[in-house]
């Protein structure tokens, strides 16, 4: 069964900052990679999805990598602001489902 | 597009009774609507996933006769907690898979926050 493990649990940094939130799966076999923000009690919000046979995607000052061979991926997300507080979950995708990492809570201190 | 409208967004219950909560693809059709619920601090746990115009498919050790999944039509899929305890309270969640030709990967309703005192 698939198993997806997000490192660190928890990250602060100071607001300008650069940052990198790790993902890891352990069976390649996915169909794409979708990494979540979740403000709490709320929904998810999706921010980028990495097709299977795509290394990375971009969009504005985040960039996600992923690399099957080896069952990771990254959130890059680049100078961070307050509003980037939230925790973000990945989720890969098999056949029928979606398998969710526990998430990086990320607290950006103004 | 792609949009999953999820009702309600909170809801407060008494021990015994029953909640329903409403998931609806608002522009396009979804044959299937996973459900997932969320403790705190802790990652989503798919509960089932309902197929239009048949049976729902449990996660192990979730309660089929606790946890009903209708999904009657292609744009609306429903999960009623049936005698609701405390232990039920949590952060439910439904999703459906985005259409395929546009955005792939899977959209989500907003959650729905439930507490039962």
């Amino acid at each position: 069964k698939q198993e997806v493990t997000q490192i660190p649990a928890a990250l602060s940094v100071p607001e300008g900052e650069n940052l990198v939130l790790n993902c890891s799966f352990t069976d390649s076999a996915i169909y794409n990679l979708q990494w979540f923000r979740q403000d709490p009690g709320k929904g998810l919000t999706s921010l980028l999805l990495i097709q299977s046979s795509q290394r990375e995607q971009t969009s504005g000052r985040l960039n996600a990598s992923l690399d099957k061979s080896s069952g990771r991926s990254t959130l890059y997300i680049a100078a961070s602001q307050p509003g980037d507080s939230a925790t973000y979950l990945c989720a890969v995708t098999g056949a029928n489902n979606l398998f969710f990492g526990t998430g990086t809570r990320l607290t950006v201190i103004p | 597009g792609a949009v999953v409208s999820q009702h309600p967004s909170w809801v407060i219950c008494k021990s015994g009774t029953s909640v329903k909560i409403e998931c609806r693809s608002l522009d396009f059709q979804a044959t299937t609507m996973f459900w997932y619920r969320q403790f705190p601090k802790q990652s989503l746990m798919l509960m089932a996933t309902s197929n239009e115009g048949s049976k729902a498919t449990y996660e192990q050790g979730v309660e089929k006769d606790k946890f009903l999944i209708n999904h009657a039509s292609l744009t609306l899929s429903t999960l009623t907690v049936t005698s609701a305890h405390p232990e039920d309270s949590s952060f439910y969640i439904c999703s459906a898979p985005a259409p395929a030709g546009g955005n792939y990967g899977y959209t989500f309703g907003s959650g729905t926050r439930l507490t039962v005192v």
